[in-house]
């Protein structure tokens, strides 16, 4: 079946450093890909997304391309901030299934 | 827009009990979905609502899980029989219909204790 698959955290940065968060599907189909991000005491809200293979999505200085060769869906910000602490979801929606990733934890140090 | 709103935030209760919770989706949003999230895990699907049709229910985890949107408004979840292992947040979140490419806006959760 469908899944998603991501790169286990924590992931510790300092301020100003490049974030690179891995995140590969499985899909029979052509499934949607979102990035979800959920900063501390707050509930899950969308960064970015991408519908169809080699779109490239961006929100806050992030992006995501996807990759239908590699089923690949990375995260990428070339200088973290502080107020990025957060936990990074990848998740993939196709017809009627929805599937998140177990999560990445981010935190930024000064 | 209010935002996704959920009732009751928190609720402990003991084993072998029913619990039902609320969802009360964005109001211009046809599409209303429940997930179950235990720590340190991504949310995990449980079941999606189109206006009033429940469009996708296989992923309930058994026969205790069901869910209603009776008039295509509010949603409720109901856990008949709580187990321990049904300790988790539950999810809420709401979406347009125009397809499974929209972003879902999600809801604070509801966090189960299961005594």
């Amino acid at each position: 079946g469908d899944s998603v698959t991501q790169m286990e955290g924590p992931v510790t940065l300092s301020e100003e450093a490049f974030l690179t968060i891995n995140c590969t599907y499985t899909a029979t189909g052509y499934p949607s890909l979102f990035w979800y991000v959920q900063y501390p005491g707050e509930g899950l809200q969308l960064l970015l997304k991408a519908t169809k293979a080699d779109d490239k999505g961006s929100n806050k200085g992030f992006e995501a391309t996807y990759r239908k060769e590699t089923t690949s869906f990375h995260l990428e910000k070339g200088s973290v901030q502080v107020s990025d602490s957060a936990v990074y979801f990848c998740a993939l929606s196709a017809g009627n299934q929805f599937y998140f990733g177990t999560g990445t934890s981010l935190t930024v140090i000064p | 827009d209010t935002g996704v709103s959920q009732d009751p935030r928190h609720k402990i209760t003991k084993r072998g009990q029913n619990v039902t919770f609320r969802c009360d989706p964005i109001s211009e949003h046809n599409r209303l979905y429940w997930y179950r999230q235990t720590l340190g895990q991504g949310p995990e699907f449980l079941t999606y609502f189109q206006n009033e049709a429940q469009l996708e229910k296989s992923r309930l985890l058994s026969d205790r899980f069901s869910a209603e949107r009776p008039k295509g408004s509010f949603s409720t979840l109901e856990i008949q029989r709580t187990e321990q292992g049904d300790s988790a947040m539950y999810l809420c979140a709401s979406s347009q219909d125009r397809g499974s490419n929209q972003p879902q806006h999600f809801g604070d959760g509801t966090r189960l204790s299961i005594l």
